[in-house]
């Protein structure tokens, strides 16, 4: 398996401009998160799919960021406009949906916000 | 929801010392802790996790210990290499939840 695959791996984008950014979880896996890398902030968690459903949405920071996972293998993030205080490394990771769960992280998108 | 803090946030050792790295957690009801690595440009990942009916968990040079009264679990890393350097997270859930709430991370260098 190649894992959790994310893309693009770095973006570099003005502000106003829409960024959507992509993940393909691995195959079987039935849980995908999605998390935000800062040095201020460390690693928070922006929303958590379960099955395609989202389930907990509560880590999205406003209205100008949302995900979608409209089938078991590809979720988008979207952040529109954009600014440049949403630079950050993004990272998605996937599970099976199963007790104590490891996650498997994707390589993270580097976005840089001009 | 569930808080983490984890201490310290840097921590320098020497080759072939020991390194201790602390968490507490808020949520009492939190029954599974893992440790996850991340090397400098890369993603985390797992390297030892514990659940709450455990007290201690061993692999290799690394250790994972749990004191559930106190809600406070650590990370111990023997005969530190410098590939051990690296930012370590601990982080908490509930079983049932596949959430995870991260610590701040420790940056661990290890001075050869």
């Amino acid at each position: 398996d190649a894992g959790v695959i994310q893309s693009p791996r770095h973006e570099v984008t003005e502000m106003g401009q829409e960024v959507t950014l992509r993940c393909k979880p691995i195959s079987g896996h039935n849980s995908l998160f999605w998390y935000r890398q800062t040095m201020m902030r460390g690693l928070e968690l922006l929303i958590y799919f379960n099955n395609n459903v989202p389930i907990d949405d509560s880590g999205m920071p406003e209205d100008r960021f949302s995900a979608k996972m409209p089938n078991a293998s590809f979720s988008t993030l979207k952040i529109q406009p954009s600014e440049p205080r949403d630079s950050a490394v993004y990272f998605c990771a996937s599970s099976l949906d199963t007790l104590y769960n490891e996650q498997f992280f994707g390589p993270g998108t580097r976005l840089t916000v001009l | 929801g569930e808080n983490v803090e984890q201490h310290p946030s840097t921590l320098s050792v020497q080759e072939g010392d020991s390194a201790v790295i602390k968490c507490t957690y808020s949520d009492s009801a939190s029954n599974y802790f893992p440790w996850y690595k991340q090397e400098l440009g890369k993603r985390p990942q797992l390297i030892i996790d514990i659940r709450s009916n455990v007290g201690e968990k061993k692999d290799q040079r690394i250790a994972v210990t749990l004191n559930k009264t106190a809600k406070h679990f650590s990370l111990h890393i023997t005969e530190t290499q410098p590939e051990d350097s690296a930012v370590y997270f601990c982080a908490a859930s509930l079983g049932s939840a596949r959430q995870l709430t991260f610590g701040s991370g420790t940056q661990l260098t290890v001075l050869p």
